[in-house]
């Protein structure tokens, strides 16, 4: 079966540093990888969508890489920020049509100021 | 707009209820999904519509679960009857038709069974 990892540990790091969050998969070959966002009590957020096609995709000081021969996503934010604190999930789609996704648990980021 | 809308915020039931969770998806979405999040499990999609016709309901994990979408802009996830293991936070989310869209989440329901 499908299967996702994400850092299961808590990253820290400090304010205006780079904070690499990372998604492994097995198993599949999906067409679509996006990242969300969660704030606790909240529901996720969208930030970026990446296709089986393309390397890299930027959107502001988010980055996202897309390497499927070593099934990994790799999710930057540059110059972070105490802001950008939340748990950060990876998903995958399974079904080639972007609509049925499997996600990981998620990685908790905390930029400390 | 006003983003999707669920209702209630939170349930707290005793083993053995009817649980009806509601959503009301963003006005245009075609596609409404539900999911289930828990720690240890993560967010698992349950079931999801197309126009209000079921697509996909292969993650509904028991048939005390059932969904209805009885027209585009109202959904319903019940669980009859309901048992502690179902304590988690259910979300509704909707998409616009492309493929590539995204899916927006609404706020959740927490729901916890006694």
């Amino acid at each position: 079966s499908q299967k996702i990892e994400q850092n299961s540990e808590a990253l820290n790091i400090q304010e205006g540093k780079t904070a690499t969050l990372t998604c492994n998969y097995t198993n599949y070959s999906p067409a679509y990888l996006q990242w969300y966002r969660q704030d606790p009590g909240r529901g996720p957020v969208f930030l970026l969508l990446i296709r089986e096609n393309e390397k890299e995709k930027r959107k502001e000081r988010l980055k996202v890489t897309f390497d499927t021969t070593l099934k990994q996503s790799l999710f930057h934010i540059t110059a972070s920020q105490p802001a950008d604190s939340a748990t950060y999930l990876c998903a995958l789609d399974y079904a080639g049509n972007n609509r049925k996704l499997i996600w990981g648990l998620g990685t908790s980021l905390a930029v400390n100021p | 707009d006003a983003g999707v809308i669920q209702s209630p915020r939170h349930e707290v039931t005793e083993m053995g209820q009817e649980v009806t969770l509601r959503c009301k998806p963003i006005s245009g979405h075609d596609y409404l999904f539900w999911y289930r999040q828990t720690m240890m499990r993560g967010l698992e999609l349950l079931i999801y519509f197309n126009n209000n016709v079921p697509i996909d309901d292969s993650g509904m994990p028991e048939d005390r679960f059932s969904a209805k979408m009885p027209n585009a802009s109202f959904s319903t996830l019940k669980i009859q009857p309901s048992e502690p293991r179902d304590s988690a936070v259910y979300f509704c989310a909707s998409s616009l038709p492309e493929t590539q869209e995204t899916q927006y989440f609404g706020p959740g329901t927490r729901l916890l069974v006694l």
